[in-house]
């Protein structure tokens, strides 16, 4: 099983620049989520799409769109890249089990490096 | 903001040792959850112990919850150099099954 797959794995962009960070889950998830973790911060929540056909803004949503494209599929948009949103952004899905949401784990893909000079 | 917290930042203990590493959180969750993370890859889901239960085990990993300190802690026993790797708490909140990250513990389990 593939599980989280995203791409690409590095990109190193210019200030300015637009990009879309690809997402794709083969588990039948019915959530996925967009982090970015920087040193020392953790992960913080960009966007979230509970189900096909919504997202949601989570605690950094500001520079980012999404699009859940079908069930399997997540983007992030970056629109006018900034050096701020240097990081490493994580793709995650959860969720079989429309009625235990609360109650079922994560699983992430290995992240896309993304540099903005 | 950061629901949960690691303590420590940082643990380097000779494999054989235990590794206790503790998780605060500051509001009422639904479940707690433990995430490894080796360098340069995603995270990886341990283990998940919910608000009405206390204790909970998985192999080599023992996981407490104690719901009125607001706090949890894992424990890996029986160390080994592959268990060198970040952990990090996840609370999750009432219904909602998005989750809040701590910004982890670096394991270092020397050989």
């Amino acid at each position: 099983n593939a599980g989280v797959t995203q791409t690409p794995k590095f990109q190193v962009l210019k200030t300015g620049q637009s990009m879309t960070l690809q997402c794709a889950q083969d588990m039948n998830h019915n959530s996925m989520y967009w982090y970015r973790q920087d040193p020392g911060m953790g992960l913080r929540l960009i966007y979230y799409s509970a189900s096909e056909g919504t997202t949601d803004k989570g605690e950094v949503p500001n520079g980012y769109n999404v699009s859940r494209l079908n069930k399997r599929e997540f983007s992030l948009r970056l629109e006018s890249a900034a050096p701020s949103q240097t990081s490493v952004y994580f793709c995650a899905s959860s969720g079989t089990d429309r009625t235990k949401l609360s109650n079922q784990p994560q699983h992430f893909g290995d992240g896309t490096r993304l540099s903005i000079l | 903001s950061q629901q949960g917290e690691e303590d420590p930042q940082a643990l380097s203990i000779q494999e054989g040792e235990n590794a206790t590493m503790n998780c605060s959180y500051k509001t009422s969750i639904n479940n707690l959850q433990w995430y490894r993370q080796n360098s340069g890859r995603g995270l990886v889901h341990l283990i998940l112990i919910r608000s009405n239960e206390r204790e909970k085990h998985s192999g080599r990993l023992r996981v407490t919850l104690d719901t009125s300190k607001k706090s949890s802690s894992l424990l890996i026993t029986a160390s080994r150099a592959a268990d060198t790797a970040s952990y990090f708490c996840a609370t999750a909140k009432g219904s909602n099954y998005k989750l809040t990250f701590g910004k982890g513990t670096l394991l270092t389990v020397n050989p």
